[in-house]
């Protein structure tokens, strides 16, 4: 079956620390894979995307990039701020289908 | 565009009783989506629309559910006798597609909380 496994939080860091979340899948196929961010009292946000095996998604100072052969879309930014903090989800859309599998997310903390 | 929106954004029943909730999705939209997502979980797929016509159900929808799009734009969802386990956040999303296999983004909207006691 299709589903997502992205580490556990909450991931706490300092401004400016580097930041990494790490998220693997399992899919049949060659399924789109994205980043969604949660912020405090909002929904779901789309953050970056990523639709086939080398893209690189990149937005907001966030990068991601499609492992096939690792299976993994690990999320990276070089220097978080404050205003960071949030729930990250990772996420596939299997092939040919419209819905999105999720993980069950990170939350993340950063202090001044 | 506001943007998706939920209505009620808060409902607690008792355990039995029907509810239903509303979802406005962007105008021009003619895809809906509908998820579920429990306390510490990610969101879990239940159904979408394309323009009235419901094309995918998950298996978690049971028959206690049924969901709604009438006239291609807004649209319902009705859980009949709820149990405990049903308590989440139920969440909207909307998205522009004109069709075919790819995916197109998802907007979501900030979801109706559910409280069964």
């Amino acid at each position: 079956g299709n589903s997502v496994t992205q580490m556990e939080g909450p991931v706490t860091l300092s401004e400016e620390a580097f930041l990494t979340i790490n998220c693997t899948y399992t899919a049949t196929g060659y399924p789109s894979l994205f980043w969604y961010v949660q912020y405090p009292g909002e929904g779901l946000q789309l953050l970056l995307k990523a639709t086939k095996a080398d893209d690189k998604g990149s937005n907001k100072g966030f990068e991601a990039t499609y492992r096939k052969e690792t299976t993994s879309f690990h999320l990276e930014k070089g220097s978080v701020q404050v205003s960071d903090s949030a729930v990250y989800f990772c996420a596939l859309s299997p092939t040919g289908f419209q819905k999105l599998v999720f993980g069950t997310g990170t939350r993340l903390l950063v202090s001044p | 565009d506001t943007g998706v929106s939920q209505n009620p954004r808060h409902k607690i029943t008792k355990r039995g009783q029907n509810v239903t909730f509303r979802c406005d999705p962007i105008s021009e939209h003619n895809r809906l989506y509908w998820y579920r997502q429990t306390l510490g979980q990610g969101p879990e797929f239940l159904t979408y629309f394309q323009n009235e016509a419901q094309l995918e159900k998950s298996r978690l929808l049971s028959d206690r559910f049924s969901a709604e799009r009438p006239k291609g734009s807004f649209s319902t969802l009705e859980i009949q006798r709820t149990e405990q386990g049903d308590s989440a956040m139920y969440l909207c999303a909307s998205s522009l597609a004109p069709g075919g296999r790819t995916f197109y983004e998802q907007y979501f909207g900030p979801g109706t909380r559910l409280t069964v006691t």
